[in-house]
């Protein structure tokens, strides 16, 4: 079974910290994402990962970065944290396959900026 | 423009009914996937059903099927004979052959079952 683990499930940090989010998959999956969600606009991408070292900006990259040393783990760091970054943040990951292969997900963190 | 359009924000459903889920997409190219996922109150979203571009039948597991309208380009998840567990947030998302790395998700769709 795939699997995708993240982190924390919760979280509470404050505005001005620096933030490391980070996720980890077992199955040698080449492409690795980290989402936003908040109610009633879905999933938002925040970046991708095709490769070790490789990134690219999601829709909302503003505010994040992201790390990827080894090809099962994709980090995402706040910077500086701010109350409006305050949501669940979803990882997951896939073979890169065309338009073939699902995405796993992991179980979500839920972090508060206070 | 929205690449995946859901337009139900909440559904109600009794319990034992089957239950439409809509879906729209756009996309120029040929070779798509289209996926649907369930995210329970818990918050961990579950692979339900995968739909190929190319795929001429409608996709089926188990209880779920996905009623794909190419021309129309619609994606709709039924759900049939409907349990208390099934209440959930379900999301539909694509996922083009061209560019591959991307999944595009709607806005979810919130599933209430009554019993």
């Amino acid at each position: 079974d795939v699997k995708v683990t993240q982190s924390s499930r919760y979280l509470v940090k404050r505005t001005g910290e620096k933030v490391f989010l980070e996720c980890v998959q077992d199955m040698d999956h080449e492409n690795m994402f980290w989402y936003r969600q908040d109610p009633g606009l879905g999933l938002r991408l925040i970046y991708f990962s095709y490769d070790v070292k490789m990134k690219e900006k999601g829709d909302i990259p503003e505010g994040y970065s992201v790390s990827r040393e080894k090809k099962e783990r994709f980090s995402l760091i706040l910077e500086s944290a701010s109350t409006n970054q305050t949501s669940m943040y979803l990882c997951a990951s896939t073979l890169n396959l065309g338009s073939l292969y699902e995405q796993y997900f992991g179980p979500g963190t839920r972090l508060t900026v206070t | 423009a929205q690449k995946i359009t859901q337009t139900q924000p909440g559904m109600f459903v009794q319990e034992k009914e089957a239950v439409t889920l809509d879906c729209t997409y756009d996309t120029s190219d040929q070779s798509y996937g289209l996926f649907w996922y369930k995210q329970p109150s818990s918050g961990e979203m579950i692979f339900l059903i995968y739909q190929g571009s190319y795929d001429e039948q409608n996709a089926t597991e188990g209880r779920y099927s996905l009623n794909f309208q190419k021309a129309r380009k619609s994606a709709n998840l039924v759900i049939s004979a409907s349990q208390l567990g099934d209440s959930a947030m379900y999301f539909c998302a694509m996922r083009e052959g061209s560019t591959g790395n991307q999944f595009y998700f709607g806005t979810g769709t919130s599933l209430t079952v009554i019993p």
